[in-house]
């Protein structure tokens, strides 16, 4: 299994641009989630889904869009990239809460963005 | 805001030494999570523990748990160079409907061969 795959690894954006970065998981998970993981600020949960469908706001959800049409994949997007934007973001999945092992995250490898 | 914060934020050691790092948390857990981050990858999962625990074992990993003092420790015995990572401790809260987990700043690392 692959597991959760994060897309594009790398990416260099100007300021004002737009992007997708894509997740995708395997495991059949109802969770997934988008953390930005900044130096002396661990990571931060930006947005979340606990479902097809379905998103909602984590700490720092501003400029950021998500979209989770389907069940095994998670689109955050940046409309109007800035510089305060440029860090690593994360995708992660996990089961529904309740279910042995609920919140237990499985990450991917990260995807770094450098807004110039 | 952080929920969890370890402590110490870096650690150096070396080989075959044992590593203890420290957790502490604000409000009321159902469970804490320790991760480990190897440079430039994605975070592992570890071990949990939940509330009612007081510790736990996998490997050469052993897990404290001490709610009274909203606080959790990871020792890593007979450590490795391979060990050499950054650590973090995430919680997930006591409340209603979706539990949201939590990171610290993390611990990070080195252990020397």
């Amino acid at each position: 299994n692959a597991g959760v795959t994060q897309t594009p690894k790398f990416r260099v954006l100007k300021t004002g641009q737009s992007m997708t970065l894509l997740c995708a998981q395997d495991m059949n998970h109802e969770y997934m989630y988008w953390y930005r993981q900044d130096p002396g600020m661990g990571l931060r949960l930006i947005h979340y889904s606990v479902g097809e469908g379905t998103t909602a706001k984590g700490e720092v959800p501003d400029g950021y869009n998500v979209s989770r049409l389907k069940k095994q994949n998670f689109l955050l997007g940046l409309e109007s990239a800035a510089p305060s934007q440029t860090s690593v973001y994360f995708c992660a999945s996990s089961l529904r809460q309740g279910a042995y092992g609920a919140n237990v995250l499985t990450f991917g490898a990260g995807s770094r963005l450098t807004v110039l | 805001s952080q929920q969890g914060e370890e402590d110490p934020q870096a650690l150096s050691i070396q080989e075959g030494e044992n590593a203890t790092m420290n957790c502490s948390y604000k409000t009321s857990i159902n469970n804490l999570q320790w991760y480990r981050q190897n440079s430039g990858r994605g975070l592992v999962h570890l071990i949990l523990i939940r509330s009612n625990e007081r510790e736990k074992h996998s490997g050469r990993l052993r897990v404290t748990l001490d709610t009274s003092k909203k606080s959790s420790s990871l020792l890593i015995t007979a450590s490795r160079a391979a060990d050499t990572a950054s650590y973090f401790c995430a919680t997930v809260p006591y409340s209603g409907g979706y539990q949201k987990v939590t990171f610290g700043i993390g611990t990070k690392l080195q252990v020397i061969p």
